[in-house]
């Protein structure tokens, strides 16, 4: 079963305006990574929060972990077009190997 | 420079055959990973390689084989396909341990279709 859900299934915002998504997984963690997919293009890594970091920052993203809610949320602010693609969280779950278990999702659609 | 790629982006077949799909990295990586994402866009790990040996091995129909000639090569063989092995399927890589073992670079994805 998939680990995480993410919420919104989808986004739809205007360029400048802020988008946040949020992903919640079942197990415990020793990480939690964002990535960004473009349509009919693989998996590119945003950021990795580790289970003992509370909020981290890159550019324009910034994302926020809270383990006793087993929740992450993923914010861009000062969205672009260029942001449109669907956004994943990801956790390493408790495999080892770097068994990655992804959620379903946010696709984010931003407007000129 | 292609990170990692795949081969062939697309693949239209019929039901009950045989096809294999390739990928190859050159980042240097020793760790290798195959992922089917399904129409609703859900990712799910089949397989990884470290070094050649198999240490992810996730409930997937032995149809599906992976092999591994060397740690940058990683190849997926499908026998007797059904309609149900359409999706699109990843290749990605990273290093086994280290500060940025994490970080897995996906290749393009092959769009397998069954007819």
């Amino acid at each position: 079963s998939q680990q995480g859900e993410e919420d919104p299934q989808a986004l739809s915002i205007q360029e400048g305006e802020n988008a946040t998504m949020n992903c919640s997984y079942k197990t415990s963690i020793n990480n939690l990574q964002w990535y960004r997919q473009n349509s009919g293009r693989g998996l590119v890594h945003l950021i990795l929060i580790r289970s003992n970091e509370r909020e981290k920052h890159s550019g324009r993203l910034r994302v926020t972990l809270d383990t006793s809610k087993k929740s992450s949320s993923l914010l861009i602010t000062a969205s672009r077009a260029a942001d449109t693609a669907s956004y994943f969280c990801a956790t390493d779950g408790s495999g080892g190997y770097n068994k990655l278990i992804f959620g379903a999702g946010t696709r984010l659609a931003v407007h000129p | 420079d292609t990170a990692v790629s795949q081969t062939p982006k697309y693949l239209v077949t019929q039901m009950g055959n045989d096809k294999s799909i390739k990928c190859e990295q050159n980042l240097g990586h020793d760790t290798m990973y195959w992922y089917k994402q399904d129409s609703k866009k859900f990712l799910k790990i089949m397989f990884s390689y470290n070094n050649k040996e198999l240490i992810i091995n996730e409930t997937v129909p032995n149809r599906f084989s992976p092999k591994s000639p060397d740690k940058a090569h990683l190849n997926l063989h499908i026998n007797s396909l059904e309609l149900g092995d359409s999706a699109v399927y990843f290749c990605a890589s990273s290093y086994q341990g280290g500060p940025r073992s994490y970080e897995q670079y996906f290749g393009p994805g092959t769009r397998l279709t069954v007819t």
